[in-house]
């Protein structure tokens, strides 16, 4: 079993949309959760942060942490078309990883007009 | 700052032959991690340094696959002999070791190897 389990999809929403995106994960020592963006032939960028457990909310992203399901969520309201990308979740602890994140393997969301 | 530049963008090389890809971290950051996606198995995780040490290379597929940090802000990443099924696309994102920050990535490298 991976550390970080995703969804690849694809999704294909239309326009206006509330898209939903998950992940679990099985390390309990994870407390770090993000959300990265990666729009085709770029690199991953970061769309949202959370630590522990929580919602957070920023303009039409709100990022979901339950870390006693071991569960998080990335939830679009009124979604674009340029919000077309793949969205990978991303974890870490505290420190003893050095920085090193574990990712799960991405959802390919498509926004149609 | 210009954040985590990789070069070559595009390589397209026979079987066979060597290939190095490069990276240079974001100034201030200490930890480096090269990863490879595709289709297939998403973002894998090859090689990580921290103050220029590896830390773990259990991710690096074979021997043909070898890294280095000569200095604090400089990487390379070697395949040699280069195989079609290393056609993918190489990414290195830098960060700090303190845990639980941002890691920035590279624009990456699309290697073909025909």
């Amino acid at each position: 079993q991976k550390e970080v389990e995703q969804d690849p999809g694809p999704l294909s929403v239309p326009e206006g949309a509330i898209v939903s995106l998950n992940c679990t994960y099985s390390n309990s020592a994870f407390q770090y959760f993000m959300w990265y963006r990666q729009y085709s032939r770029k690199g991953p960028e970061l769309l949202m942060y959370t630590y522990s457990s929580g919602n957070k909310e920023d303009g039409r992203f709100t990022a979901q942490v339950d870390k006693s399901s071991k569960y998080i969520s990335l939830f679009i309201r009124d979604s674009q078309p340029s919000d077309s990308a793949t969205y990978l979740c991303a974890m870490t602890d505290r420190g003893s990883t050095l920085g090193r994140l574990y990712f799960g393997r991405g959802t390919q969301l498509t926004v149609w007009p | 700052d210009a954040g985590v530049i990789q070069s070559p963008r595009h390589e397209v090389t026979e079987m066979g032959q060597e290939v190095t890809l490069r990276c240079k971290l974001i100034s201030g950051h200490n930890s480096l991690f090269w990863y490879r996606q595709t289709m297939m198995r998403g973002l894998e995780l090859l090689i990580y340094f921290n103050n220029n040490v590896p830390i773990d290379d259990s991710g690096m597929p074979e021997d043909r696959f070898s890294a280095k940090m000569p200095n604090a802000s400089f990487s390379t990443l070697k395949i040699q002999p280069s195989e079609p099924r290393d056609s993918a696309v190489y990414f290195c994102a830098s960060t700090t070791d303190r845990g639980g920050t941002e890691a920035f990535f590279g624009q990456g490298t699309r290697l073909t190897v025909v």
